[in-house]
């Protein structure tokens, strides 16, 4: 079983559309993440929900707004997208003694 | 910004020689950790030292860890072309919500 999946692998899409990516983790997990990396491989984090809660919310665009319905679960919607929302976006999970981070294989986003 | 900084960028060996990765930081840690990143996939927690440890081992990887210099170091002996990834060190301020902040990443590659 995959402990972190997220949908979907990758996304092609056009500028000013909507779209969502989705993650789950199995891992039984309180604390979750969703960071995004750009081509030169920076990994910047950019939300994390603790048991459904917002603890985490760096300096991102109000465009992006990530649901967690519980807190196996934490969702990214992204509005009005834009060429430099290009990337790759991992969602992760962790516990918070040790904040060791568990990914998911990652959503390769293409914005034309 | 607590963000590690990685040297080299870029590594490339033969395989059966040792590979060593470097990795400074800015402020106080708990603990450093690194991890692997294959190509098109997500990070892969590898092996995790805390602050008043000096040294720790896990299979072929050692880590080395100097607080006083704020560097930490990644040796991997023996190396494989399996090992050919992408290598992160990333910093964690404290445990609970605190954000695990990666480094920039150095890129190995290992020829057969």
């Amino acid at each position: 079983d995959t402990a972190v999946s997220q949908t979907p692998k990758y996304l092609v899409t056009q500028m000013g559309n909507d779209k969502s990516i989705k993650c789950e983790q199995n891992l039984g997990h309180d604390t979750m993440y969703w960071y995004k990396q750009d081509s030169k491989k920076f990994l910047k984090i950019m939300f994390s929900y603790n048991n459904k809660e917002l603890i985490i919310n760096e300096t991102v665009p109000n465009r992006f707004s990530p649901k967690s319905p519980d807190k196996a679960h934490l969702n990214l919607h992204i509005n009005s997208l834009e060429l430099g929302d290009s990337a790759v976006y991992f969602c992760a999970s962790s516990l918070p003694a040790k904040n060791i981070q568990y990914f998911g294989a990652g959503t390769r986003l293409s914005v034309l | 910004s607590q963000q590690g900084e990685e040297d080299p960028q870029a590594l490339s060996i033969q395989e059966g020689e040792n590979a060593t990765m470097n990795c400074s930081y800015k402020t106080s840690i708990n603990n450093l950790q690194w991890y692997r990143q294959n190509s098109g996939r997500g990070l892969v927690h590898l092996i995790l030292i805390r602050s008043n440890e000096r040294e720790k081992h896990s299979g072929r990887l050692r880590v080395t860890l100097d607080t006083s210099k704020k560097s930490s170091s990644l040796l991997i002996t023996a190396s494989r072309a399996a090992d050919t990834a992408s290598y992160f060190c990333a910093t964690d301020p404290s445990g609970g919500y605190q954000k695990v902040t990666f480094g920039t990443g150095t890129k190995l590659q290992v020829i057969p």
